[in-house]
């Protein structure tokens, strides 16, 4: 079974550039959440898809960043424009379904916004 | 959720227990304790979680105290690849299901 996938790895861009991270889930997985570690910090939660429905977006910094899940499935973050501070590693979690189940987590995206 | 504390980093040598601890001294009835762990440039990966009762599974033990202020995560035989950052979370599994990461401890396994 294929676990949760990212793209890309990496990705560099200049100030003011955009920039989409995808997020695959886990087959039949109807949770997604993101999250992300800038430099130095935690690990901070920035939002949680349930099947294509935001449940919770309460960590999103500010209106830069825009998630998507069409048709319940993969993900996608955009950031636009990006700036110096949204540099750092975005971790996609997907789960089967709500209650004490366990997050499986993808390698992540690391971003560096120049 | 209610916050956990955990010490800033430990050693442990390769093929000895490594015990991680927590403090949880707020949780609440409805909080279950979960371990999860980094290793270098990976996703976080989940280890064990419990609510009340001791719990085993293939990669560790987790023995929560009784008062359930406190646990334990047990790894009994550590290898050098279970050098990483072990994260405590203590989470409500009901309505908003998100993880909430702390600063973890630094495990650092030693040959």
């Amino acid at each position: 079974e294929a676990g949760v996938t990212q793209f890309p790895s990496h990705s560099v861009i200049e100030k003011g550039q955009t920039v989409t991270l995808r997020c695959d889930p886990i087959s039949g997985h109807d949770n997604l959440y993101w999250y992300r570690r800038v430099m130095g910090k935690e690990i901070k939660f920035l939002l949680h898809f349930v099947k294509e429905s935001k449940q919770d977006e309460s960590g999103m910094p500010n209106n830069r960043f825009l998630a998507e899940r069409t048709g319940g499935t993969y993900s996608t973050l955009k950031v636009q424009p990006a700036e110096l501070e949204d540099s750092g590693v975005y971790f996609c979690a997907s789960s089967q379904a709500s209650g004490p189940e366990k997050l499986f987590f993808g390698s992540g995206t690391q971003l560096s916004v120049l | 959720d209610a916050k956990t504390t955990q010490p800033p980093s430990m050693d442990c040598a390769e093929g000895r227990a490594a015990n991680l601890p927590c403090n949880h001294s707020t949780i609440s009835g409805n909080e279950y304790v979960y371990w999860y762990r980094q290793i270098h440039s990976q996703g976080p990966q989940y280890i064990i979680h419990g609510l009340k009762n001791n719990e085993t599974n293939e990669m560790a033990s987790l023995i929560i105290t009784e008062d359930r202020k406190s646990s334990t995560l047990i790894l009994p035989h550590a290898t050098l690849r279970d050098t990483a950052v072990y994260y405590c979370i203590v989470r409500v599994v009901w309505g908003r299901n998100k993880l909430v990461f702390g600063a973890g401890t630094i495990l650092r396994v030693k040959s």
